[in-house]
């Protein structure tokens, strides 16, 4: 049963501190995303990824986020530095497209289960 | 650009009976892709039902199934034999596939749905 994973799962931190986030796609997926969630503005696409090249980072405040995929196994957000209205839920998702015969493409999309962010 | 509502902000039903959910977006595109996720208290987001707007059949899971009518950009989802492990908070999303649009998803807002014994 293959999971996007996601480390660590909760985050304690002091405003100032540098922050990072690391995610693992489903094996195949060639699509890999960023999200928030916060009680305010719901779920946010921070950034996105496809084949390992940044396609959209708009959502986020570049002055302080960023978001790397070294390999294809590996997705990273890092904050630096923290504060407290970064507190939120942080999910990563990948994705990919397949192309059947029933019609032009088929689409899936699957989250991690989140790392919860505290900046005190 | 594209949007999502949902105008329940919560629902309750009793176990074993159904509901439905709302969900209606804006869009000026012929080809795309809807989506219910499923909340639960754990915040883990879990993928539900899709539905491709070229295909007119509506989508179903099990328990799932949902109301699509293009025409009046409605998306409805209908839980049915509802249990209590149905209770969680419920998204509504919209995806517009394209070379560069391909899996971003717009959400509406969120619907809370407690399922009582």
């Amino acid at each position: 049963d293959a999971r996007v994973t996601q480390t660590p799962r909760h985050k304690v931190t002091e405003m100032g501190q540098e922050v990072t986030m690391r995610c693992q796609p489903i094996l195949g997926h060639n699509t890999v995303f960023w999200y928030r969630q916060t009680m305010m503005q719901g779920l946010e696409l921070l950034a996105y990824f496809r084949n390992r090249a940044p396609l959209d980072d708009s959502g986020m405040p570049k002055d302080r986020f960023s978001a790397e995929m070294p390999d294809a196994t590996l997705a990273t957000l890092k904050i630096q530095p923290s504060e407290p209205r970064d507190s939120a839920v942080y999910f990563c998702a990948s994705g990919t497209i397949h192309y059947s015969i029933s019609g032009p493409w088929d689409y899936e999309q699957y989250f991690g289960p989140g790392t919860r962010l505290t900046v005190t | 650009a594209q949007t999502v509502t949902q105008s329940q902000p919560e629902m309750s039903v009793q176990e074993a009976e159904t509901v439905t959910l709302s969900c209606t977006y804006d869009t000026s595109e012929n080809n795309y892709y809807l989506f219910w996720y499923k909340q639960p208290p754990s915040r883990q987001m879990i993928l539900v039902i899709r539905q491709e707007a070229y295909k007119q059949q509506n989508a179903t899971e099990n328990r799932f199934s949902v109301n699509f009518q293009k025409a009046a950009k409605s998306f409805s989802l209908k839980i049915s034999d509802s249990q209590l492990g149905d209770t969680a908070m419920y998204f509504c999303a919209f995806m517009k596939p394209g070379s560069s649009n391909t899996g971003k998803l717009i959400f509406g807002q969120g619907t809370t749905l407690q399922v009582k014994p």
